[in-house]
């Protein structure tokens, strides 16, 4: 079985602060990914990444950076966090298929809270 | 619009009845479609993944998909108290594209 950890399941910050979330994969995965999920918006994609040391900005990547130094590890950044970045935040994996497609693998997600 | 959406519910059935969820996309060149069951303080679990038009089943579970109308559907027979989750579909039209997700809908089965 796929096995994506996400080192914290409840985060609680403070505004200006500067954030790592941690996610960690065993499945030898290409691909990484960071959504957050937000009650009536559903899950929003990030950052992805395809490659070690490769990242592409998702749909909302504004405040947010992300580092990718081994194949296995994908942490997500925020920068100064502040009280809109309160979310559920959630990682993925999957294998990489150039034409066809390998469904995506969650974590059990972070919940961060930025007071 | 938004290119996939469910309907949030929540849907609440008696333990034992056949449940019905459903998706409508608008993205025609989708070819993959997928359902994830998402239990509270959670991630979403995979429970389906199907290419194209068709059916699949996985025990209890069928999941159809009709592109000619671009709807997307999950079927759950003899639910369980153990359903009562959120239940997101996706879909994506393969490579390197990016998955799109609804907002899911919330399952309640009542003992």
């Amino acid at each position: 079985d796929v096995k994506v950890t996400q080192s914290s399941r409840y985060l609680v910050k403070r505004t200006g602060e500067k954030v790592f979330l941690e996610c960690v994969q065993d499945m030898d995965h290409e691909n990484m990914f960071w959504y957050r999920q937000d009650p009536g918006l559903g899950l929003r994609l990030i950052y992805f990444s395809y490659d070690v040391k490769m990242k592409e900005k998702g749909d909302i990547p504004e405040g947010y950076s992300v580092s990718r130094e081994k194949k296995e590890r994908f942490s997500l950044i925020l920068e100064s966090a502040s009280t809109n970045q309160t979310s559920m935040y959630l990682c993925a994996s999957s294998s990489p298929q150039r034409n066809s497609n390998q469904p995506q693998h969650f974590g059990d997600g972070t919940r961060l809270s930025i007071l | 619009q938004k290119e996939v959406e469910q309907d949030p519910g929540p849907l609440s059935v008696p333990e034992g009845a056949i449940v019905s969820l459903n998706c409508t996309y608008s993205n025609s060149a989708f070819q993959y479609f997928m359902w994830y069951r998402q239990y509270s303080r959670k991630g979403p679990e995979l429970l389906m993944y199907t290419y194209s038009s068709g059916n699949k089943e996985d025990g209890r579970f069928t999941a159809q998909v009709d592109k000619s109308s671009k709807y997307i559907s999950l079927f759950i027979r003899d639910s369980q108290p153990s359903d009562s989750a959120t239940y997101l579909c996706a879909g994506n039209s393969g490579g390197y594209q990016k998955v799109t997700f609804g907002t899911g809908t919330k399952l309640q089965v009542i003992p």
